[in-house]
């Protein structure tokens, strides 16, 4: 069973940069596994922000950025605002036509 | 524009099954699969498995497997999960998303259900 891992919490200072990532306990994240990343505040739906590691979803500001860093996938946010607090997701294609998700990260802007 | 809307807050009791429904809207239903996606309170989201609309066919993640079943209805251009035998930890809000180069590009807007004696 594969497991999708991210940081359970992560805080940031307005305007500053931060960078979540999502690993697999079964080896390093290539774009094969596809990841993608989901915002998502109390109460709603999540929101797709980046999709095929590093495609923007439509209307979602260049600064958020997807890539691979070393063996994991990583969401940058630059010059972060008050209202991108927030709960991130991170997925993966697994094969087998099977999808994981990871724990999610809270991120915290103070 | 792209719309997926589901079905109601429902109420179970033990043992009983829920099924969900989500109607696409603003697309050709049958072009894209349909993935479904729950959240127990307060833990985070947990995918469930997929359907093609075109052909019928599907995918679910291991444990759902024979508890799960996952429909669709193409002349109302709408997507069905059931849940059988639901339990206490079925209890979660559950999404539909439309499938987009392998992520969840479109997200329905959730249906609560509570399993409740």
């Amino acid at each position: 069973q594969t497991v999708v891992t991210q940081e359970p919490s992560f805080s940031v200072s307005p305007g500053g940069t931060v960078t979540l990532t999502c690993g697999l306990s079964s080896g390093s994240v290539s774009t094969s596994f596809y990841p993608s990343w989901y915002q998502q505040t109390p109460g709603q739906a999540p929101r797709t922000l980046i999709y095929n590691t590093n495609t923007r979803s439509s209307g979602v500001p260049d600064r958020f950025s997807g890539s691979i860093l070393g063996n994991k996938a990583a969401l940058t946010i630059t010059g972060a605002q008050a209202d991108d607090e927030s709960h991130y997701y991170c997925a993966m294609y697994v094969g087998s036509d099977s999808w994981v998700f990871g724990g999610g990260t809270k991120l915290t802007v103070l | 524009q792209v719309q997926l809307v589901q079905s109601g807050a429902e109420v179970k009791k033990p043992g009983a099954s829920v099924k969900v429904s989500c109607q696409a809207s603003g697309y050709i239903f049958t072009a894209y699969y349909i993935h479904w996606v729950r959240q127990a309170p307060g833990q985070g989201l947990e995918w469930m498995g997929w359907i093609n609309p075109k052909s019928g066919g599907t995918s679910y993640a291991q444990r759902f497997q024979g508890r799960v079943t996952m429909t669709r209805d193409t002349s109302i251009s709408t997507a069905f999960m059931e849940v059988s035998g639901v339990k206490s930890d079925d209890a979660a809000v559950y999404y539909c998303a439309r499938d987009y180069k392998n992520s969840f590009e479109e997200w329905g807007q959730g249906t609560l259900v509570t399993v409740s004696s």
